[in-house]
């Protein structure tokens, strides 16, 4: 059975400051994976998403790396501006056509 | 295009009762799946359509059940209603494999009392 872990579940940065978020995933036999922001009592909002047979993808000041060997993938945000605070789902997309989630990171930028 | 979208946004029902909520797909898109979230549990995999047929339900009682219609668009019934089924349930919609990735509607909220 899949599992999706994040690291850290909250993080706390002054604004400005570059940071990665961490997802790691025990089972490698997967399609892709999907970063998604969450605001408080909202929806999922899709920020990249990666197929297995890539190893990157970037949109604006993000920046998503995966390594399917390893069951491991990072979103890096740059420059990080107190609009981005939210909490970040990783997931992953295998056969049965389900994603399965972590239980996210909660992001805080400090103005 | 217009994206998903879930009705209604929030529900409060009282144990017991039955509920039913509702998703429209993106256009062109025949796969709906359902999550529910919790505090507690995370996001969990409910239940996915594709073509009016079910082919993939998760670890939920029988209470929770689905359906999808000729246009696409999927409805979800929960009934005898439990305090624990009080969650934020967020469905997804995807061109068919999951290949292009999911979108998400906005969610409805359920509070049960």
């Amino acid at each position: 059975k899949q599992e999706v872990t994040q690291i850290p579940a909250a993080l706390s940065v002054p604004e400005g400051e570059n940071l990665v978020l961490n997802c790691s995933f025990t089972d490698s036999a997967i399609y892709n994976l999907q970063w998604f922001r969450q605001d408080p009592g909202k929806g999922l909002t899709s920020l990249l998403l990666i197929q297995s047979s890539q190893r990157e993808q970037t949109s604006g000041r993000l920046n998503a790396s995966l390594d399917k060997s390893s069951g491991r993938s990072t979103l890096y945000i740059a420059a990080s501006q107190p609009g981005d605070s939210a909490t970040y789902l990783c997931a992953v997309s295998q056969a049965g056509n389900m994603l399965t989630f972590g239980g996210g990171t909660r992001l805080m930028v400090k103005p | 295009k217009a994206g998903v979208t879930q009705t209604p946004r929030y529900l409060i029902k009282t144990r017991g009762q039955q509920v039913t909520l509702s998703c429209s797909p993106i256009s062109g898109h025949r796969s709906v799946s359902w999550y529910q979230q919790t505090p507690g549990q995370g996001l969990q995999f409910l239940f996915e359509y594709f073509s009016e047929t079910q082919r993939n339900k998760g670890n939920f009682p029988g209470r929770f059940s689905g359906r999808q219609f000729s246009n696409s668009r999927s409805e979800m019934n929960v009934s005898t209603l439990e305090l624990g089924d009080s969650a934020l349930y967020l469905c997804a919609s995807s061109a068919g494999t999951g290949a292009y990735g999911y979108t998400f509607g906005s969610g409805t909220r359920l509070t049960v009392v």
